[in-house]
């Protein structure tokens, strides 16, 4: 079974700190995603890496960056958490026209 | 600009009757897929259709998908409460593994 694993399911930070989310694969899948889920809006791709070092902006990256210095690893970094990042956060990882969620981090920013 | 729009929002239906739930997206494309997610849940895959005609069944769920229309269709039959959760459609657009996910139906299912 592929495991996807997301390193908390709650999270409560202050507006302003710096915010790390780390995800996990076990497949050695290549690609990997970062999602945003609010009620009314689906899920909407944050960033996405077809390799280590590489990374691509999704549809809202915006306050967000990432980091994959390894393959299984793929890490959403908030520079300066705002209350408008208050969200559940998924990370994917896919492979021959599958993707596998995790599952999911709520981020709520005071 | 890329859109991927599905209907109802949400739907309460009896145990026992069938229903559909649509979705429309913006521009052509040959992957659509279909999740479930459970509240407080991840999403789990319920259907990958790649072709036009494209037809998938699983119990009471069948996935079809017209790619001239732009359209695929989440077809319940007999509903059962076990089937309450909420409902996504996703289209690959450019064959990129970038999904673009419609805002979900959640579906209630009740005696």
């Amino acid at each position: 079974d592929v495991k996807v694993t997301q390193s908390s399911r709650y999270l409560v930070k202050r507006t302003g700190e710096k915010v790390f989310l780390e995800c996990v694969q076990d497949m050695d899948h290549e690609n990997m995603f970062w999602y945003r889920q609010d009620p009314g809006l689906g899920l909407r791709l944050i960033y996405f890496s077809y390799d280590v070092k590489m990374k691509e902006k999704g549809d809202i990256p915006e306050g967000y960056s990432v980091s994959r210095e390894k393959k299984e690893r793929f890490s959403l970094i908030l520079e300066s958490a705002s209350t408008n990042q208050t969200s559940m956060y998924l990370c994917a990882s896919s492979f021959h026209l599958e993707q596998y969620f995790g599952p999911g981090t709520r981020l709520t920013v005071t | 600009e890329l859109k991927v729009e599905q209907n109802p929002l949400f739907l309460s239906m009896q145990e026992g009757k069938n229903y559909t739930i649509y979705c429309n997206y913006s521009t052509t494309s040959d992957r659509l897929y279909w999740y479930r997610q459970d509240p407080g849940k991840s999403l789990e895959s319920l259907f990958v259709l790649l072709s036009n005609g494209a037809v998938k069944q699983e119990g009471r769920l069948m996935a079809s998908l017209d790619t001239k229309a732009r359209l695929s269709t989440l077809h319940i039959t007999a509903a059962v409460h076990d089937l309450s959760a909420t409902y996504f459609c996703a289209v690959d657009f450019h064959n990129t593994d970038k999904l673009i996910f419609g805002t979900g139906t959640r579906l209630q299912v009740f005696p």
